[in-house]
């Protein structure tokens, strides 16, 4: 089966720009992740839907971050305006449900810097 | 809360010789443990996960891990290094149950770098 597709691989912009990254999730996986994985530490949870539904959204910072899920399948990551923190790889990854003994699923990343 | 301390962020290791990743977690509920590797430039690929039942987890690549209640531990091991093991690895705590229970938290990983 196909995996989680993510895209841009990469992208390069300037501070105060915006930026939107686009998750294709796993055919019929419910749950959808957003990760922000800093260079040197372990991915950190932004954003996590049920369906098209936010479950915990606890650790995004909503002053400049936002993120949908259209019709309970693809998802975009928005970032406006962009700071150099942001500099990042964010990482999308999908999930049949929320229960805890369910894998998740990872696409290969977009890896924005900011300058 | 919960929370992942994987001790050594890098760890070099000869070809042929014993892999061992260390991983402590705290959680107040029983946990679910995972581990991940993350080869350059890639995402995040599941190598094993411990759920219930038994406490000693094979996973893919000749990797297994066990879980030690006592100890808060789940180390990952490999009887013998292969250069293609050369990776980023993360250990991870889910909450076996209660609110935001999909939420994985994970450590802040080991270089394994494997010498010829």
């Amino acid at each position: 089966e196909a995996g989680v597709a993510q895209s841009p691989r990469y992208k390069i912009i300037e501070k105060r720009q915006s930026v939107a990254f686009w998750c294709n999730p796993i055919s019929g996986h419910a749950t959808l992740y957003w990760y922000q994985q800093i260079l040197g530490q372990g991915p950190k949870l932004l954003i996590q839907f049920q369906n098209n539904g936010v479950v915990d959204d606890s650790q995004l910072p909503k002053d400049r971050f936002s993120a949908e899920r259209l019709k309970g399948v693809d998802s975009t990551l928005k970032i406006q305006p962009a700071k150099l923190e942001d500099s990042a790889v964010y990482l999308c990854a999908s999930s049949l449900g929320d229960r805890g003994r369910e894998t998740q699923y990872f696409g290969p990343g977009t890896r924005l810097l900011v300058l | 809360a919960q929370s992942v301390t994987q001790l050594g962020s890098h760890v070099s290791v000869s070809e042929g010789a014993l892999v061992l990743l260390r991983c402590n977690y705290s959680s107040s509920v029983p946990p679910y443990l995972f581990w991940y590797v993350q080869y350059p430039n890639q995402g995040l690929q599941l190598l094993l996960k411990y759920t219930t039942g038994a406490t000693l987890v094979k996973g893919i690549n000749g990797f297994e891990a066990e879980f030690k209640k006592s100890e808060t531990s789940f180390h990952l091991t490999k009887p013998s290094a292969h250069m293609s093991d050369a990776a980023e690895y993360f250990c991870a705590v889910k909450r076996a149950g209660g609110t935001s229970y999909g939420k994985l938290t994970f450590g802040q990983g080991t270089i394994l770098t494997v010498h010829p």
